[in-house]
């Protein structure tokens, strides 16, 4: 039963533009929300968060999105650069041992 | 800062042989600390996690097993390795805002 799912294993964009991930997640009880940007044979790093009484956070190039009703969460980055390419993980949350579900990732290549 | 470190960065191991994987933690105390094993092609998956000295939850059942026997370190071992063992194994432990931190991770490729 995969609790978070990020349905598009990869994505291309240009360097620039907008580069839109997608997240669904199942768990109703799920309340805080991440995303991790990895690196080959490096441990994920913290991008940025969104708690559930919130629907949008920013932190300089990248916004994430939240839509309670539909379940669905969505990073945006703004522009893209080359150096964003990696795989990005969706994770959420719920537990009071705050363990995080992760999605099986999405790989984004940025063109320059 | 706190910083979390983890060891040996690669190992390679036969079928049946044992297992000790290192994470030590350091700038912070009491954390909630995680063990991580991405295989190849799949997601970060959630092995154990601690609150505590001596306090392990397993969330998966298998043949690997962990125990934290001081505040900030938290080991990953197993007394027979199989060929599905094989992957990146991420200790992460836990911030102020619930966020997660990684260690760099431990390659294991099971032969």
């Amino acid at each position: 039963d995969q609790q978070v799912k990020q349905n598009s294993p990869s994505l291309s964009v240009q360097e620039g533009r907008i580069s839109i991930l997608n997240c669904d997640y199942t768990n109703s009880m799920f309340d805080y929300f991440l995303w991790y940007k990895k690196y080959p044979a490096e441990g994920p790093t913290f991008l940025i968060s969104i708690s559930s009484i919130k629907d949008k956070n920013e932190d300089g190039r990248f916004t994430v999105f939240l839509n309670k009703s539909a379940k669905h969460l969505s990073l945006h980055i703004v522009p893209s650069q080359p150096g964003d390419s990696a795989v990005y993980f969706c994770a959420a949350s719920g537990g009071s041992n705050y363990k995080l579900t992760f999605g099986k990732g999405t790989l984004l290549t940025v063109n320059p | 800062s706190q910083t979390i470190h983890q060891w040996p960065a690669t190992l390679v191991q036969p079928v049946g042989s044992p297992l000790s994987l290192e994470c030590t933690v350091e700038g912070t105390s009491n954390p909630n600390l995680y063990w991580y094993r991405q295989a190849a092609g799949r997601g970060l998956q959630l092995l154990f996690y601690s609150v505590g000295i001596g306090q392990i939850s397993s969330e998966v059942p298998q043949n690997l097993s962990a125990s934290r026997p001081q505040d900030r370190q938290f080991i990953l071992s197993s007394k027979k390795l199989l060929l599905s063992d094989s992957g990146f194994y991420l200790c992460a432990w836990i911030g102020e805002a619930y966020e997660q931190y990684f260690g760099p991770g431990t390659r294991l490729t099971v032969t």
